[in-house]
C-alpha cells in the first residue's frame, strides 16, 4: 500500500510570507515518484514538480521550491514571497511501480491574504 | 493541442438517473484514470485503464462501470445516480506505468445528484 499524508488542512498567510506545505508518503518501493499539483480556484489540476526517489536534491523554480528528503519520507514545498495569485489547494502525489497508480494527499489549502 | 477532454463540464441529475461521462485524450496514453474529488478527501481513483479494452476498480468504484474500447476514450457510468455520487469528476491519462511522468487532466465534471 501506499499513502501521502497532507497533514495541513489549510493555511493562511500574509501576502510576501514565505510559507511551506507539508508532504509526508509511505511507500514499499524503492523506485517512486513524487509530485506537486496545483487546483485554482477556477478548479482545473496543474501539474507543478516531479521528483524520483534518487533524485533528492531540491529543486528551485521561481518563488517555488522542493524540499525531498527520503530519511523522513518528506517531500515540502515552500513558496517564497507568497502572492495572492498562489492561492490554491496543494496536493502531494505518489507514484510506485508496484502500485501503477497516483495516491494523492487530501490536499493543502492555501489562502494568501493581501 | 487538446490533451485530455472531458464532456459534459456540469450536469444535475435527478436520483436514479444514469448518465456517461466520457473522457477523450489525444497524446496516444496508454493509462487512464477516473478520479472524484470531494471535500477534505483528496482524490481518490474510481477505476483505471493501463490499454484499450482493459480496466481495473480502484479505490472507490462502487456504483460506477467503465469502458475502454478505444484507446483515446475512457467512459464513466453511473446507471443509478445516488446523492452520495454528488462530486467533481476528473479524468487523466498517463504513459505507461514504469515511467511515473504524471498525469494529464482533464478540467473535472461537476455532478450534482438531487
Amino acid at each position: 500500500a501506499q499513502k501521502v499524508t497532507q497533514a495541513q488542512t489549510e493555511i493562511s498567510v500574509v501576502e510576501k510570507e514565505d510559507v511551506t506545505l507539508d508532504c509526508v508518503y509511505e511507500t514499499r518501493d524503492t523506485t517512486y515518484y513524487l509530485f506537486w499539483y496545483k487546483q485554482p480556484p477556477s478548479g482545473e489540476l496543474v501539474f507543478l514538480i516531479r521528483r524520483n526517489s534518487f533524485d533528492e536534491q531540491n529543486e528551485i523554480s521561481g518563488r517555488y521550491s522542493w524540499n525531498f528528503q527520503k530519511s523522513t519520507s518528506s517531500f515540502n514545498f515552500t513558496i517564497t514571497a507568497s502572492q495572492v495569485v498562489d492561492s490554491a489547494v496543494y496536493f502531494c502525489a505518489l507514484y510506485s511501480g508496484g502500485y501503477q497508480k497516483v495516491t494523492f494527499g487530501i490536499g493543502t489549502k492555501l489562502q494568501v491574504i493581501p | 493541442n487538446a490533451g485530455v477532454t472531458q464532456t459534459p463540464k456540469f450536469r444535475v441529475l435527478k436520483t436514479g438517473q444514469s448518465m456517461t461521462l466520457l473522457c477523450a485524450q489525444d497524446m496516444n496514453h496508454e493509462y487512464m484514470y477516473w478520479y472524484r474529488q470531494d471535500p477534505g478527501m483528496g482524490l481518490r481513483l474510481i477505476h483505471y485503464s493501463v490499454g484499450e479494452g482493459t480496466t481495473a476498480k480502484g479505490e472507490v468504484p462502487d456504483g460506477y462501470n467503465v469502458s475502454r474500447l478505444k484507446k483515446q476514450n475512457f467512459l464513466l457510468g453511473l446507471e443509478s445516480a445516488a446523492p452520495s455520487q454528488t462530486s467533481v469528476y476528473f479524468c487523466a491519462s498517463s504513459y505507461p506505468g514504469g515511467d511515473g511522468y504524471g498525469y494529464t487532466f482533464g478540467s473535472g465534471t461537476r455532478l450534482t445528484v438531487v
